[in-house]
């Protein structure tokens, strides 16, 4: 079992639409991350939070650490969020990051 | 301030060969990670650097992989006699320190024939 699961694997939406993407974890963490993979391979990071709740624009990332789960929410979906998300754990102890398998989104116009 | 750079971008290799990827961090980062993205696969973590320094180098395969981060200059992922399964992305981070936010570089995409 991974340490960090992700779900949907892939996600398809029609644009303007509200996107929810799920990331669990079975470590302990000192941190969450999300980022963002475009097809071109380039990797951008755009949250990294320990507790409550991060908004960037039209992104939004919860987090409950309770729960050990985390979602990041895409408000009015564009084609332009197409990308693959990434769910990454930063453990409390040791150095290494878990990497959730990502979610594939597509938006379609 | 420029962001983290990664080059080269592509790089093709023979089997048998040694493949260098180097990894300059941004200015005021002298936190180094790097990255292997296998095809079909998620991110996995290799190593973990500070400034002349090996800090965790629990992802890295035994035997044919290196890296360091000298004083002066970038970080270097070295791998000797270069297989297939070898073939990858290979994504470096930086951190100004550890555990704050990771800024990844573009990624070099290694070929080995």
């Amino acid at each position: 079992k991974n340490e960090v699961e992700q779900s949907p694997q892939n996600l398809t939406a029609q644009e303007g639409e509200f996107i929810t993407i799920n990331c669990s974890y079975s470590v302990g963490i000192s941190a969450l991350h999300w980022l963002q993979q475009h097809p071109g391979g380039g990797i951008v990071s755009l949250f990294m939070l320990s507790s409550g709740k991060k908004k960037h624009g039209r992104l939004i990332a919860t987090i409950n650490i309770q729960e050990k789960h985390s979602s990041l929410h895409i408000t009015a979906s564009h084609p332009r969020d197409s990308a693959v998300y990434i769910c990454a754990a930063g453990p409390n102890t040791g150095n290494q990051f878990y990497f959730g398998t990502g979610t594939s989104l597509t938006v379609i116009p | 301030n420029a962001g983290v750079m990664q080059n080269p971008r592509h790089l093709v290799r023979r089997r048998g060969q040694e493949a260098r990827l180097r990894c300059s961090p941004m200015k005021g980062h002298s936190h180094v990670y790097w990255y292997r993205q296998l095809p079909e696969e998620g991110l996995k973590f290799m190593v973990y650097l500070q400034k002349e320094n090996i800090i965790d180098e629990s992802g890295m395969p035994k035997e044919r992989f290196s890296a360091e981060f000298p004083k002066e200059g970038p970080s270097i992922l070295r791998i000797q006699q270069v297989v297939r399964g070898d073939s990858a992305a290979y994504f470096c981070a930086s951190s100004r320190g550890h555990r704050e936010t990771q800024y990844f570089g573009p990624g070099t995409r290694l070929l080995v024939l």
